[in-house]
């Protein structure tokens, strides 16, 4: 069975810099999706960035970036200049290819102080 | 476009109730995911849909949670004789394709408190 786990309950940011936040998984597949997922205090789950197990490049989206290592099966989200509205609980999550199920993590805390 | 709508966004019930929670998937997406959330956990999946079939049902529990989603009309996650430990958030997705790649569209939520 797949497992994703975040080790990291709470983090903390100054506005205007940069933050990590850390994530492993575990699975047997060697193809398959890695996702972050952001969730403000409205709850609504919205996807911030994606990245495909068969591309060694890095995903990013804007000020968002990954840093994926396949073989240590890790995935770190780098936040860059970080702005009040990044405050949220961060979700990492993993999808088999062809699959229909989301894996998600325990999610980590951000707050970012102005 | 108006997203994936969900409803009601919070529901009590007693021990025994039944809890009926709705979800109408954005338009022209017919699969529709279930996932639960404990308080300070992660979403957990429960069941996926398309019209009028289940597809995985392997995150349900065996008792009392049931779901449909039928030609017309919402999907309905149903609950019956609740008991504390259902109290959570309920969150619905849909997509276009199964899967999508993992890029699902959710709802707010429903969170459901059995007194």
């Amino acid at each position: 069975a797949q497992t994703v786990t975040q080790s990291q309950p709470e983090m903390s940011v100054q506005e205007a810099e940069t933050v990590t936040l850390s994530c492993t998984y575990d699975t047997s597949e060697s193809d398959y999706y890695l996702f972050w997922y952001k969730q403000p205090p409205s709850r609504q789950m919205i996807l911030v960035i994606r990245q495909e197990a068969y591309k060694q490049q890095n995903a990013t989206e804007n000020r968002f970036s990954v840093n994926f290592q396949k073989a240590a099966k890790s995935f770190s989200l780098k936040i860059s200049d970080s702005q009040l509205g990044d405050a949220a609980m961060y979700f990492c999550a993993y999808m088999k290819n062809a699959g229909n199920m989301l894996t998600f993590g325990g999610g980590t805390r951000l707050m970012v102080k102005p | 476009n108006a997203g994936v709508m969900q409803n009601p966004r919070h529901l009590v019930r007693r021990r025994g109730q039944e809890a009926r929670l709705r979800c109408s998937p954005m338009k022209g997406h017919s699969h529709v995911y279930w996932y639960r959330q404990l308080p300070e956990e992660g979403l957990k999946f429960m069941v996926y849909l398309q019209k009028e079939n289940i597809i995985d049902e392997s995150g349900m529990p065996k008792e009392r949670f049931s779901a449909e989603f039928p030609k017309e009309g919402p999907s309905i996650l149903r609950i019956q004789q609740v008991v504390r430990g259902d109290s959570a958030a309920y969150f619905c997705a849909s997509s276009t394709r199964r899967g999508d790649h993992g890029e699902l569209f959710f709802g707010e939520g429903s969170r459901l408190t059995v007194l």
